[in-house]
Order: C-alpha cells, then structure tokens, then sequence
C-alpha cells in the first residue's frame, strides 16, 4: 500500500489567516504517462460525509470556494486556505488513486479556529 | 444532482455477515462505485469499488471477507463483509468514484455495531 502522511495533525489559526497542510506519499502518485498526480483532498465536517475539495493534485471541485488551493507533486503535496473562515472548521484529508490495487487515505489534519 | 444513501441492519453479531446496499438516484454515465468506512473518532478506509459492468477492485486487507455486487435494474449496489468482529464498528458509507478513484458524490453513511 501507498502510506499518506499529513502534517499537522491539527492546527488553530485565527480568523483570515493562512493555513496550510502538507500530505505525503511513502511513493510517487504522479503518472508518467498523463503527467497527472493522483492526489485528491476531501473536507470532513463533523457528523457529514467527506467532501471532495481538490483532484489532480491542484483542480478545484466545481462550486468549491477559491480559497482553497491544492499544489505539489510525486510525492509531497499542499492543501491551502488563503483566508481562513469559522465554516472552514473540518478535518482535511488527502487521498491517493494511484495504485490500483488499492486507495489510502492520511490520517486526517484537524483545523480549529484560534 | 447525484444522491446515495445506505441501508442495512445497525447492529451485526461477532463472525456474522455485515449486509448494506446502497441505492443510487442516477447512476448513468461511466463510474464506479465504492464503499468507503471510518471507525469513530478515526480516519478513513476504502472497502472496495464496483463498475456497473460487474468489475470490481477490493482493498487487500479485507479481500477475503469482502464481496460487492451491482443490481443496476434497481440502481443499488451492495456489500457483503464477513465474519465480522469488533474492528469492523464503523460508519460505512457508499460513495462515486469518477473512474480516476475521486470521491466526488458520498451517502450520508450508516453505523454498524458489530456487537454480542
């Protein structure tokens, strides 16, 4: 399996700030032959589904508000919210299709309001 | 707009069967459809996935146990985990895969107990 490793597990920043979140594969998620990164970030806020926010490592899932930026490549990865706002409170997680054999997930960056 | 939602028994006995379906609102175009778990408080594992052509992929770990199947008459496509034990407490949910193993429609999700 493809391990993900996020950074923080959690992290408080005050309203407008910039947060970040960093997510890597224990191998390249990046095919050679598309030159695509199969990266996907999702949004979890407590008691609702996982919501997709980014694919392709840094394409924004329509309707998902610019603030949200995805960026890197083979095996590190950034999750970015320009200005964080208090609906922005969730736990964010990073995802690899890569391997075929199997999907895997980070274990989960928690984002909380200071 | 795509919508899933789970069904299935809320409390599963030790070395039971687990049994949930899932019933898709549109389910045309091509995709694949997977099931997805999170034990309370934890983070998130793929089960597996099913194409309405009858393929499926399984997360290794659970390959043995596991058995997914598409009746696409009714728009459903269901799970089978077997001999379950307490590891297997989760919320499951059923989820769209875009073929590139992108989650972009997901049901709510439904507890399972795995419980004497």
């Amino acid at each position: 399996d493809i391990v993900m490793t996020q950074s923080p597990d959690s992290l408080a920043m005050s309203l407008g700030e910039r947060a970040t979140i960093n997510c890597k594969s224990s191998q390249s998620v990046l095919h050679r032959s598309n030159k695509k990164n199969y990266l996907a970030w999702y949004q979890q806020k407590p008691g609702q589904p996982p919501k997709l926010l980014i694919y392709w490592a840094s394409t924004r899932e329509s309707g998902v508000p610019d603030r949200f930026s995805g960026s890197g490549s083979g095996t590190d990865f950034t999750l970015t919210i320009s200005s964080l706002q208090a609906e922005d409170v969730a736990v964010y997680y990073c995802q690899q299709s890569y391997s075929t054999l199997s999907w895997t997930f980070g274990q989960g960056t928690k984002v909380e309001i200071k | 707009q795509v919508q899933l939602q789970e069904s299935g028994p809320g409390l599963v006995k030790p070395s039971q069967t687990l049994s949930l379906t899932c019933t898709v609102s549109i389910s045309s175009g091509i995709y694949y459809w997977s099931w997805i778990r999170q034990p309370a408080g934890k983070g998130l594992e793929w089960i597996g996935r099913i194409h309405s052509s009858g393929s499926t992929n399984y997360n290794p770990s659970l390959k043995s146990r596991i058995a997914i199947s598409v009746d696409t008459s009714k728009k459903q496509f269901s799970l089978q985990l077997s001999s379950v034990t307490v590891a297997d407490t989760a919320v499951y949910y059923c989820a769209r895969d875009d073929g590139n193993g992108h989650f972009d429609y997901w049901g709510q999700g439904t507890l399972v107990t795995v419980s004497s």
